[in-house]
């Protein structure tokens, strides 16, 4: 079974804090994901990676950056969190493209952000 | 990009019964994908069912099937014989093969199941 494993599940930081959310997928994928998740609002995608050193903004990528210097690790970064940034945090990974492409999508546990 | 509507934000259902859970899409490509995901409480998102949208037979698992009209670009969950388990937050997804391979959610629909 293919495991995503968010180091963080629940996290508790101050207003200004350098935040890390981590993420390791073990089957080889390529594309990697952050979702964020509000009530209400459903899942939006802040950051998408294709390849190592690779990245694209997804809809919502403003106050937030992020790190792919290995394939099976993508990292989130909140530069400086602010309290609208208290949300759950899902990282994702897909198979490679070459496979079905009718493929799920495989979710991590997710984080449980708060800035206070 | 695509857009997926769930416009039912909360749904119940008695135990045992059968309940249909609502999505629409927006797109204008012929070949896609369309899933229903649940997460429980624990927040873990557990795949349900998936469609692919050149199959005109409806997909089913078990006790999980979907209506795929795609003219009307609705693809809507049907969950028979409720159980307390099924209590969760479905959504509905759709992935393009098209658009670097990402999936796009609708909102959720919040499903309680009264014993």
């Amino acid at each position: 079974d293919v495991k995503v494993t968010q180091s963080s599940r629940y996290l508790v930081k101050r207003t200004g804090e350098k935040v890390f959310l981590e993420c390791v997928q073990d089957m080889d994928h390529e594309n990697m994901f952050w979702y964020r998740q509000d009530p209400g609002l459903g899942l939006r995608l802040i950051y998408f990676s294709y390849d190592v050193k690779m990245k694209e903004k997804g809809d919502i990528p403003e106050g937030y950056s992020v790190s792919r210097e290995k394939k099976e690790r993508f990292s989130l970064i909140l530069e400086s969190a602010s309290t609208n940034q208290t949300s759950m945090y899902l990282c994702a990974s897909i198979p490679p493209t070459g496979e079905t492409s009718g493929n799920t999508i495989y979710f991590g546990e997710g984080s449980w952000l708060t800035v206070v | 990009a695509q857009t997926v509507t769930q416009s039912q934000p909360e749904m119940s259902v008695q135990e045992a019964e059968t309940v249909t859970l609502s999505c629409t899409y927006d797109t204008s490509e012929s070949d896609y994908y369309l899933f229903w995901y649940k997460q429980p409480p624990s927040r873990q998102m557990i795949l349900v069912i998936r469609q692919e949208a050149y199959k005109q037979q409806n997909a089913t698992e078990n006790r999980f099937s979907v209506n795929f009209q795609k003219a009307a670009k609705s693809f809507s969950l049907k969950i028979s014989d409720s159980q307390l388990g099924d209590a969760a937050m479905y959504f509905c997804a759709y992935r393009s093969p098209n658009t670097g391979n990402q999936f796009y959610f609708g909102t959720g629909t919040s499903l309680t199941v009264i014993p």
